[in-house]
């Protein structure tokens, strides 16, 4: 596979329970992000891992929890989420994350989050 | 959080004709800014990444301007086709990206 792929695609969870966003680039990139879209509004940055390093924590509640294991793979544990969390949830992944802002970032096809 | 505007929210066009809509960011502390498509189902695309000493960019039918003084760019689109509908996006980068809502075109035949 190339890019950047996200799994699942769709997900559907009650209040009460645990679930994991799984994202995966073939890129070879040192840093990725999450981001969250809700309805109508622009994409929000959540998180932000360079080289496996959190080093952006954009006051995302613990609800989110997320997990960057190697350079290649990131992680969204959700748990005990609220029906406001219902978005759309993308990740992203960047070659470095220079000072000079014009490293392109590649984005995944997302998860349709759904908290009932 | 910065403050990107875009507009049109949205925007109809007939195929074959000529359109273009605009981002609106911050003049101050430019370092980058980028655009994205967005199709339907589908992952954004990178489009450009335009920076302070720019020209304009251009990929096929499209191309895109930059005006750093005041704080906008342009997105054209020239002989619009109905692959040309999608969600374009820009996003303003200050070493994080804060990106607009989007302009979303519809194209129809």
């Amino acid at each position: 596979e190339t890019g950047v792929t996200q799994t699942p695609r769709h997900l559907v969870m009650g209040m009460t329970n645990k679930k994991s966003l799984k994202c995966e680039q073939h890129l070879g990139h040192n840093a990725m992000y999450w981001y969250k879209q809700s309805a109508k509004k622009p994409l929000e940055l959540m998180f932000v891992y360079s080289l496996e390093e959190r080093v952006e924590n954009n006051s995302v509640p613990s609800r989110f929890s997320p997990e960057c294991p190697n350079s290649s793979h990131l992680f969204l544990h959700l748990h005990t989420l609220q029906p406001e969390d219902s978005a759309l949830y993308l990740c992203a992944s960047s070659q470095d994350r220079g000072p000079d802002g014009t490293d392109t970032q590649y984005f995944g096809p997302g998860t349709r989050l759904t908290v009932l | 959080i910065l403050n990107v505007e875009q507009s049109p929210q949205s925007l109809h066009v007939q195929e074959g004709d000529s359109t273009n809509f605009t981002c609106s960011f911050p003049s101050s502390n430019f370092y980058a800014l980028h655009w994205y498509r967005w199709e339907t189902a589908k992952s954004p695309e990178a489009l450009f990444v335009m920076t302070l000493n720019g020209d304009e960019k251009k990929k096929g039918r499209i191309s895109a301007t930059l005006n750093t003084k005041e704080g906008y760019s342009y997105l054209y689109i020239k002989g619009s086709q109905p692959e040309d509908s999608a969600t374009y996006l820009c996003a303003f980068n200050d070493y994080k990206l804060s990106f607009g809502a989007g302009t979303t075109v519809t194209v129809r035949a």
